[in-house]
């Protein structure tokens, strides 16, 4: 079946540490990978995308994540956390549904910064 | 600026009252969808559209309803709410097939 399994619910860094989040993926064919992060009160926000080439790949906010398909994993880093980066991150796959691509959503990471 | 639209941002109703949930988007996107988003369930999707006047079922459709009857507007309906559908909603939007979603800032929605 697939699904994304996000092992982490809640993480608490140090303000100027380093972040990673992780994220597991089944999925039978190429996936289609994304994270999102979620402000308090705001919408959902795409923070980087892998679709094919360059298993690293950059985001917004300073975020990188990589794909690694012998580990069926997209993890989430950043070399060092601000404390506007406080939020709720999901990771997804997207997966072919009839005529849809249909996203497969990880139930988050709350991620608290500590000044 | 690229914007999805809801309104309103909370609702507070009672059970049965039949209320709409609008959602606009000035981005040209032919695809629109609406989730629900529940402590421990995560982001499921309830309908979606592929294109005008062309509505599909998504995982937990029950007890909604939607119309395109426009590109720009996926109004989400719920014609006898009950308070298991107190939730967040979100619409959201995207450009193509493999394209990332854009979502609006979100329905609180509580349902007594």
């Amino acid at each position: 079946a697939q699904s994304v399994t996000q092992p982490d619910i809640h993480i608490t860094v140090s303000e100027g540490a380093s972040l990673e989040l992780r994220c597991n993926y089944s999925y039978g064919a190429t996936p289609y990978l994304f994270w999102y992060v979620q402000s308090p009160g705001q919408g959902l926000q795409l923070l980087l995308k892998y679709f094919s080439g360059d298993t690293l790949v950059q985001g917004i906010k300073g975020f990188e994540a990589e794909f690694k398909r012998s580990q069926s994993s997209f993890n989430l880093r950043k070399p060092s956390v601000h404390w506007s980066d406080a939020a709720e991150y999901f990771c997804a796959v997207g997966a072919r549904a009839g005529n849809n691509r249909k996203l497969i959503w990880g139930l988050g990471t709350s991620l608290a910064v500590n000044p | 600026e690229a914007q999805v639209t809801q309104n309103p941002r909370y609702l507070i109703t009672v059970t049965g009252k039949k209320l709409t949930v609008t959602c606009s988007q000035n981005m040209n996107h032919e695809y629109m969808s609406w989730y629900r988003q529940d402590p421990g369930l995560g982001l499921r999707q309830i309908y979606y559209s592929m294109n005008v006047e062309v509505t599909d079922k998504g995982d937990v459709p029950e007890g909604y309803k939607v119309s395109r009857k426009e590109k720009r507007n996926f109004p989400l309906i719920l014609e006898s709410p009950s308070p298991n559908q107190t939730s967040l909603y979100f619409c959201a939007t995207k450009s193509s097939y493999n394209s990332p979603l854009h979502f609006g800032n979100g329905t609180r929605l509580t349902v007594t």
